[in-house]
């Protein structure tokens, strides 16, 4: 069974980057694509970005211009980096296994609260 | 402002049957698959429905999922009060070329 795990500080200041690490385990991240999704309080969900294990992006173009995410395959990570966040950033982020062609997301993280504030 | 549009609440007794419906476009679900996820309070989505109408191997057939031009549905039935969760649409959308969600739905079991 695959299993994802966010960690990363739970508090970032406006203005800095959002930085998130998501671990996979019990199963490799070689192969597949891995997402970042979103869920500010009491909101819906939005799509971050995703990567495929070979290094290629794609990111949601309303975020397209602060977002990094990147993958270590012999760590079994992928990574999300925010730049320039302001307090719309504040949300649960996800990170989860996405599979291409029918286009969902299988396997979840638990979600990581972070909050943008001074 | 969510891409696809539910409702935001839906509310039915236990043993009954609830729609919760989706309503997209030609870029999103008139032309791709749709997927529902079940989330209940402080927990990660769960993928509920792929490719409109399979169920995930452990998910009841008590639900199900349809679409029909650029409108898809959740039906559940046999509610159960476990059942109360938040309910989310999904589909990818070759506009923006990435996936978008439904603002999602609060199932409520009377």
């Amino acid at each position: 069974q695959v299993q994802l795990q966010e960690s990363g500080p739970g508090r970032v200041k406006p203005s800095e980057t959002l930085s998130l690490t998501c671990t996979v385990s019990g199963g490799s991240v070689s192969g597949d694509y891995w997402s970042w999704v979103r869920q500010p309080p009491g909101k819906g969900l939005e799509w971050i970005g995703y990567i495929y294990y070979s290094g290629s992006t794609k990111y949601n173009p309303s975020l397209k211009s602060r977002v990094t995410i990147s993958i270590d395959t012999s760590m079994n990570q992928f990574s999300l980096k925010l730049n320039s966040v302001t307090a719309a950033d504040t949300a649960v982020y996800y990170c989860a296994r996405f599979i291409p062609g029918a286009y969902y997301f299988d396997y979840w993280g638990r979600g990581t609260l972070v909050t943008v504030s001074s | 402002q969510s891409v696809l549009t539910q409702p935001p609440s839906v509310s039915e007794a236990p043993r009954q049957r609830v729609t919760i419906s989706c309503s997209g476009s030609g870029s999103n679900i008139g032309n791709n698959a749709v997927n529902w996820y079940q989330q209940f309070p402080g927990r990660a989505p769960k993928l509920l429905i792929y490719f409109d109408d399979q169920l995930p191997s452990g998910v009841p057939d008590r639900f199900s999922g349809s679409k029909s031009g650029t409108a898809a549905s959740l039906a559940i039935s046999g509610l159960q009060s476990d059942d109360e969760a938040d309910y989310f649409c999904a589909a990818w959308d070759d506009t923006l070329n990435g996936p978008v969600f439904g603002g999602g739905t609060k199932l409520t079991v009377l």
